[in-house]
């Protein structure tokens, strides 16, 4: 599977769009883009995948850029309860393969 | 997708004794993974568990410090062995229903003392 690279932190205001980058410039033509968190050393949590088009549902947005190097996860009106770390993940072949974790991005969000 | 119990939660034991954490899936699932977070890090996989065949285990993670059963396709078992406090962690489970989800177990910190 594809490395991704994350920012280690970032800030959001409470209300405002917080948008989290990751690089995989690596990725391969059946890889595709997973987002999860974890909020407190709980087990994470799924947000959202996508292959190549832009996907959207009730939590997030994934943007994934046309040459499929780098996307971009969108929570559009970030709340307290969204202070988590973030993970990017690339993936592929099927579900028998386990999900490999990057050191994510720490979200603070911020009243 | 799955939901996943996962016991104990937390537990506080003797270097040199074994614990034993359980995974329940409320559905079948093909494969299972066990993680361990170590304080401050990210999740590091310890192993892959297909029912009915021996876990496949990652570089660093063997089997008799960290056995796994997978005796059916809706439980699992890892066992830390011969504590030592290097080994306090947050253990997770996962599980994979063959398709896009993988659901977490809510994990168990461990500290030994």
């Amino acid at each position: 599977d594809a490395k991704t690279t994350q920012p280690t932190s970032m800030d959001c205001a409470e209300g405002r769009a917080a948008n989290l980058p990751c690089n995989h410039s690596t990725i391969s033509g059946n890889e595709y883009v997973y987002w999860y968190r974890q909020i407190h050393s709980q087990g994470p949590q799924y947000i959202i995948h996508g292959l190549k088009n832009n996907e959207t549902n009730e939590m997030a947005s994934l943007i994934i850029t046309e040459d499929r190097k780098s996307s971009t996860l969108i929570l559009p009106h970030a709340t307290l309860r969204d202070t988590a770390v973030y993970y990017c993940i690339v993936r592929g072949g099927s579900g028998n393969t386990p999900l490999v974790f990057g050191k994510g991005t720490r979200l603070s969000v911020i009243a | 997708s799955a939901v996943i119990s996962q016991k104990p939660s937390r537990d506080i034991c003797q270097r040199g004794t074994s614990l034993t954490i359980q995974c329940q899936v409320d559905s079948q699932v093909t494969m299972m993974f066990w993680y361990r977070q170590q304080p401050g890090q990210s999740l590091t996989l310890i192993a892959t568990a297909n029912q009915g065949s021996e876990a496949t285990y990652e570089s660093g993670f063997v089997i008799d410090k960290f056995p796994i059963s997978r005796p059916n396709l809706t439980f699992s078992t890892l066992t830390v062995s011969n504590m030592s406090p290097e080994d306090s962690s947050i253990y997770l489970c996962s599980s994979s229903t063959g398709g896009d989800g993988y659901t977490f177990g809510s994990g168990t910190r461990l500290t030994v003392v």
